[in-house]
């Protein structure tokens, strides 16, 4: 089946511009998650999604990032006033409860943005 | 979240065993271990996970000592395509995950 897909594939934007990444993930996993990954550093979760209770916001960076998920599916992480340190990949990942009572988190493609 | 420590890098041959090794010694008794590998320019991809038994699936077996304090992935049979940076991660079933800096495994052919 499809998986976890993420637009746009490549983002540029100015320094200040608001920017907008959605994620459209598995059908029927409850669980969405964001992480940014920075040029050689290793993955940072920002924010979780799980079905209608209130996001995990505990990883947002700054008051700048914010997420919504529509409906239980599609997820979209707006930053606004982008800074260049806000440059990275942002991966997007959704789970369902597997067996053993564990997530296994599957992982889309990313966005890599670029603040210039 | 509990501390993990993995080797920076280990390097094998093609078509041998790998054994990575990760200690977290701070494990809580609720955590699970998952592992999570990502390939060059590609998103992780899960491995394989365990609570408390030693655990089997097509990919890896993972190993997990008595106390929990540390585990080992095993690749039983690496290829060229099992290059990747592996994250040992401790946590709770549906938690994001705390990526460390993970173990660098090289293949040599």
């Amino acid at each position: 089946g499809a998986g976890v897909s993420q637009s746009p594939s490549n983002k540029v934007t100015e320094k200040g511009k608001d920017v907008e990444l959605r994620c459209d993930p598995i059908s029927g996993h409850t669980a969405l998650y964001w992480y940014r990954q920075s040029l050689g550093q290793g993955l940072e979760f920002l924010i979780y999604f799980q079905g209608n209770s209130a996001p995990d916001k505990s990883g947002l960076p700054s008051d700048r990032f914010s997420a919504e998920r529509t409906g239980g599916s599609v997820s979209t992480l707006t930053i606004q006033r982008t800074q260049q340190e806000d440059s990275a990949v942002y991966l997007c990942a959704s789970s369902a409860l597997g067996t053993g009572g564990s997530y296994e988190q599957y992982f889309g493609p990313g966005t890599r943005l670029t603040v210039t | 979240d509990a501390k993990t420590t993995q080797p920076n890098s280990m390097e094998s041959n093609e078509e041998e065993p790998v054994h990575l090794p990760c200690n977290h010694s701070t494990i809580s008794g609720t955590d699970y271990i998952h592992w999570y590998r990502q390939l060059p320019s590609q998103g992780p991809e899960y491995v394989i996970h365990g609570l408390t038994s030693n655990v089997n699936n097509r990919m890896a077996s993972l190993a997990i000592a008595e106390d929990r304090k540390s585990s080992t992935l095993i690749l039983h049979r690496a290829t060229l395509r099992d290059a990747a940076v592996y994250y040992c991660i401790p946590g709770g079933g549906a938690d994001g995950l705390t990526f460390g800096k993970g173990t660098h495994l090289i293949i040599q052919p």
